[in-house]
Protein backbone atom coordinates (compact mmCIF):
# COMPACT_ATOMS: atom_id res chain seq x y z
CA UNK A 1 0.00 0.00 0.00
CA UNK A 2 0.71 3.78 -0.31
CA UNK A 3 3.07 4.93 2.42
CA UNK A 4 3.25 8.11 4.39
CA UNK A 5 5.85 9.49 6.52
CA UNK A 6 6.20 11.73 8.99
CA UNK A 7 9.13 14.22 10.60
CA UNK A 8 10.21 14.09 13.09
CA UNK A 9 8.82 10.97 14.86
CA UNK A 10 9.22 12.72 18.34
CA UNK A 11 10.21 16.19 19.19
CA UNK A 12 10.68 17.55 22.81
CA UNK A 13 10.74 21.97 23.13
CA UNK A 14 10.64 24.62 25.29
CA UNK A 15 7.47 26.28 26.27
CA UNK A 16 7.36 29.29 23.85
CA UNK A 17 8.92 27.87 20.35
CA UNK A 18 7.57 26.61 17.45
CA UNK A 19 7.77 23.33 16.04
CA UNK A 20 7.18 22.07 12.43
CA UNK A 21 6.02 18.59 11.33
CA UNK A 22 6.33 17.68 8.40
CA UNK A 23 3.73 14.82 6.70
CA UNK A 24 4.72 13.36 3.01
CA UNK A 25 3.16 10.99 0.46
CA UNK A 26 6.47 8.92 -0.69
CA UNK A 27 4.80 7.23 -3.67
CA UNK A 28 1.46 9.02 -4.52
CA UNK A 29 0.43 12.40 -4.80
CA UNK A 30 -1.80 13.54 -2.14
CA UNK A 31 -4.14 16.17 -3.47
CA UNK A 32 -5.84 16.36 0.25
CA UNK A 33 -4.19 15.90 3.63
CA UNK A 34 -5.82 15.76 6.86
CA UNK A 35 -3.96 16.71 10.18
CA UNK A 36 -5.54 14.95 13.41
CA UNK A 37 -4.67 15.59 17.05
CA UNK A 38 -4.80 12.65 19.81
CA UNK A 39 -4.09 13.52 23.66
CA UNK A 40 -3.47 10.14 25.84
CA UNK A 41 -6.21 7.65 26.21
CA UNK A 42 -8.45 9.42 23.83
CA UNK A 43 -9.82 9.39 20.15
CA UNK A 44 -8.36 11.04 16.81
CA UNK A 45 -9.51 14.70 16.62
CA UNK A 46 -9.75 15.95 12.84
CA UNK A 47 -7.83 19.17 13.76
CA UNK A 48 -7.87 20.48 9.48
CA UNK A 49 -8.45 19.18 6.06
CA UNK A 50 -5.88 20.95 3.52
CA UNK A 51 -5.73 20.83 -0.23
CA UNK A 52 -2.76 21.50 -2.50
CA UNK A 53 -2.59 24.58 -3.58
CA UNK A 54 -5.39 25.94 -0.91
CA UNK A 55 -5.85 27.19 2.23
CA UNK A 56 -6.49 24.54 4.85
CA UNK A 57 -10.31 24.11 6.87
CA UNK A 58 -9.66 23.84 10.49
CA UNK A 59 -12.41 22.32 12.42
CA UNK A 60 -14.30 24.74 15.17
CA UNK A 61 -11.80 25.53 18.24
CA UNK A 62 -8.93 25.04 16.19
CA UNK A 63 -6.84 28.25 16.48
CA UNK A 64 -5.64 28.85 12.77
CA UNK A 65 -3.15 31.08 13.71
CA UNK A 66 -1.44 28.83 16.13
CA UNK A 67 -1.58 25.82 13.65
CA UNK A 68 -0.29 26.72 10.41
CA UNK A 69 -1.03 24.48 7.83
CA UNK A 70 0.70 24.10 4.21
CA UNK A 71 0.41 22.07 1.64
CA UNK A 72 2.70 23.79 -0.99
CA UNK A 73 3.19 20.32 -3.44
CA UNK A 74 1.38 17.42 -3.56
CA UNK A 75 3.80 14.88 -1.57
CA UNK A 76 4.46 17.74 1.04
CA UNK A 77 2.15 19.56 3.86
CA UNK A 78 3.73 20.90 7.43
CA UNK A 79 1.78 21.72 10.53
CA UNK A 80 3.59 24.73 12.60
CA UNK A 81 3.04 24.63 15.75
CA UNK A 82 3.40 28.43 16.51
CA UNK A 83 4.34 29.58 20.28
CA UNK A 84 3.72 26.15 21.29
CA UNK A 85 2.25 25.72 25.46
CA UNK A 86 2.39 22.55 27.18
CA UNK A 87 -1.49 21.98 26.66
CA UNK A 88 -0.24 21.56 23.27
CA UNK A 89 1.71 18.43 23.87
CA UNK A 90 -0.50 15.66 21.99
CA UNK A 91 0.40 12.87 19.23
CA UNK A 92 -0.13 14.67 15.72
CA UNK A 93 -0.49 11.82 12.64
CA UNK A 94 -1.41 13.12 9.10
CA UNK A 95 -3.36 11.12 6.82
CA UNK A 96 -2.36 11.11 2.87
CA UNK A 97 -5.18 10.41 0.05
CA UNK A 98 -5.13 11.15 -4.04
CA UNK A 99 -8.73 9.92 -3.74
CA UNK A 100 -10.84 11.37 -0.70
CA UNK A 101 -14.09 8.80 0.30
CA UNK A 102 -12.83 5.62 -1.99
CA UNK A 103 -12.48 3.33 0.87
CA UNK A 104 -8.50 2.19 1.68
CA UNK A 105 -7.23 5.50 -0.10
CA UNK A 106 -6.82 7.81 2.81
CA UNK A 107 -2.87 6.77 4.44
CA UNK A 108 -2.01 7.73 7.90
CA UNK A 109 1.63 8.38 8.39
CA UNK A 110 3.24 6.93 11.77
CA UNK A 111 2.45 9.79 14.05
CA UNK A 112 4.32 12.80 15.49
CA UNK A 113 4.94 12.97 19.21
CA UNK A 114 5.38 16.31 20.76
CA UNK A 115 6.08 16.68 24.43
CA UNK A 116 6.56 21.01 25.49
CA UNK A 117 8.10 21.81 28.54
CA UNK B 1 -18.10 16.02 14.99
CA UNK B 2 -20.68 14.44 17.02
CA UNK B 3 -19.76 11.72 19.17
CA UNK B 4 -19.32 7.96 17.01
CA UNK B 5 -20.02 5.77 20.43
CA UNK B 6 -17.58 2.41 21.54
CA UNK B 7 -17.47 0.75 24.65
CA UNK B 8 -13.93 1.24 26.24
CA UNK B 9 -13.28 -1.99 27.38
CA UNK B 10 -13.35 -5.50 26.55
CA UNK B 11 -11.54 -8.64 27.89
CA UNK B 12 -11.47 -12.02 26.32
CA UNK B 13 -9.74 -15.57 26.66
CA UNK B 14 -7.14 -16.49 23.84
CA UNK B 15 -8.54 -18.35 21.49
CA UNK B 16 -12.54 -16.88 22.02
CA UNK B 17 -13.91 -14.72 19.69
CA UNK B 18 -13.86 -10.88 20.55
CA UNK B 19 -16.90 -9.03 19.35
CA UNK B 20 -16.87 -5.35 19.13
CA UNK B 21 -19.32 -2.70 18.73
CA UNK B 22 -19.38 0.84 17.36
CA UNK B 23 -22.74 2.83 16.50
CA UNK B 24 -22.04 6.04 14.52
CA UNK B 25 -23.35 8.97 13.78
CA UNK B 26 -23.34 10.25 9.57
CA UNK B 27 -25.97 8.28 8.03
CA UNK B 28 -24.40 9.63 4.50
CA UNK B 29 -21.03 8.05 5.46
CA UNK B 30 -20.10 5.96 2.59
CA UNK B 31 -17.52 3.97 4.13
CA UNK B 32 -17.07 3.00 8.16
CA UNK B 33 -13.50 2.00 8.98
CA UNK B 34 -12.04 -0.58 11.64
CA UNK B 35 -8.38 0.73 12.40
CA UNK B 36 -5.85 -0.61 15.06
CA UNK B 37 -3.38 1.17 17.27
CA UNK B 38 -0.70 -0.69 19.45
CA UNK B 39 0.41 1.30 22.53
CA UNK B 40 3.14 4.25 21.12
CA UNK B 41 2.47 3.59 17.97
CA UNK B 42 0.06 4.58 14.83
CA UNK B 43 -2.76 3.47 12.99
CA UNK B 44 -2.75 0.37 11.05
CA UNK B 45 -5.88 -0.33 8.61
CA UNK B 46 -7.82 -3.31 9.40
CA UNK B 47 -10.80 -3.60 7.14
CA UNK B 48 -12.91 -0.85 5.61
CA UNK B 49 -17.08 -1.83 4.57
CA UNK B 50 -18.83 0.09 2.04
CA UNK B 51 -22.05 1.44 3.18
CA UNK B 52 -24.40 -0.47 0.93
CA UNK B 53 -22.73 -3.95 2.41
CA UNK B 54 -24.26 -5.68 5.89
CA UNK B 55 -20.94 -7.73 5.82
CA UNK B 56 -17.64 -8.30 4.96
CA UNK B 57 -15.15 -10.91 5.50
CA UNK B 58 -11.40 -10.90 5.86
CA UNK B 59 -9.81 -13.86 7.14
CA UNK B 60 -10.51 -13.90 11.21
CA UNK B 61 -12.55 -10.20 10.73
CA UNK B 62 -15.88 -10.19 10.08
CA UNK B 63 -17.90 -6.68 9.34
CA UNK B 64 -21.16 -6.08 10.40
CA UNK B 65 -22.76 -3.14 9.42
CA UNK B 66 -26.53 -2.41 10.34
CA UNK B 67 -27.32 1.24 8.20
CA UNK B 68 -30.66 1.18 9.70
CA UNK B 69 -29.37 1.31 13.06
CA UNK B 70 -25.89 2.96 12.29
CA UNK B 71 -24.70 -0.02 13.64
CA UNK B 72 -21.28 -1.53 12.87
CA UNK B 73 -19.20 -4.51 14.53
CA UNK B 74 -15.83 -6.24 14.35
CA UNK B 75 -15.99 -10.18 15.16
CA UNK B 76 -12.34 -11.27 15.34
CA UNK B 77 -12.19 -15.08 15.41
CA UNK B 78 -9.90 -17.25 17.09
CA UNK B 79 -8.36 -13.97 19.24
CA UNK B 80 -4.75 -13.92 20.19
CA UNK B 81 -2.74 -11.97 22.57
CA UNK B 82 -0.90 -10.03 19.60
CA UNK B 83 -4.69 -8.77 19.32
CA UNK B 84 -4.32 -6.78 22.67
CA UNK B 85 -4.61 -3.27 21.03
CA UNK B 86 -7.07 -0.22 20.54
CA UNK B 87 -9.85 -0.54 18.27
CA UNK B 88 -11.28 2.95 16.65
CA UNK B 89 -14.56 2.65 14.40
CA UNK B 90 -14.26 5.42 12.10
CA UNK B 91 -17.03 7.24 9.72
CA UNK B 92 -16.04 9.33 6.19
CA UNK B 93 -17.63 12.61 7.08
CA UNK B 94 -18.50 14.07 3.16
CA UNK B 95 -18.95 18.05 4.90
CA UNK B 96 -14.99 17.07 6.02
CA UNK B 97 -13.57 16.15 2.58
CA UNK B 98 -14.29 12.38 3.74
CA UNK B 99 -12.03 13.16 6.76
CA UNK B 100 -12.82 10.67 9.51
CA UNK B 101 -14.49 10.88 12.53
CA UNK B 102 -13.09 8.80 14.91
CA UNK B 103 -14.82 6.60 17.98
CA UNK B 104 -12.96 6.71 21.83
CA UNK B 105 -11.57 2.97 20.77
CA UNK B 106 -11.79 0.07 22.57
CA UNK B 107 -8.84 -1.43 24.35
CA UNK B 108 -8.91 -5.22 23.97
CA UNK B 109 -7.17 -7.16 26.57
CA UNK B 110 -6.08 -11.32 25.28
CA UNK B 111 -5.50 -13.31 28.24
CA UNK B 112 -4.03 -16.46 28.20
Amino acid sequence: GAVVSQHPSRVICKSGTSVKIECRSLDFQATTMFWYRQFPKQSLMLMATSNEGSKATYEQGVEKDKFLINHASLTLSTLTVTSAHPEDSSFYICSASDEPGLGETQYFGPGTRLLVL
Amino acid sequence: GEDVEQSLFLSVREGDSSVINCTYTDSSSTYLYWYKQEPGAGLQLLTYIFSNMDMKQDQRLTVLLNKKDKHLSLRIADTQTGDSAIYFCAESILDSGYALNFGKGTSLLVTP
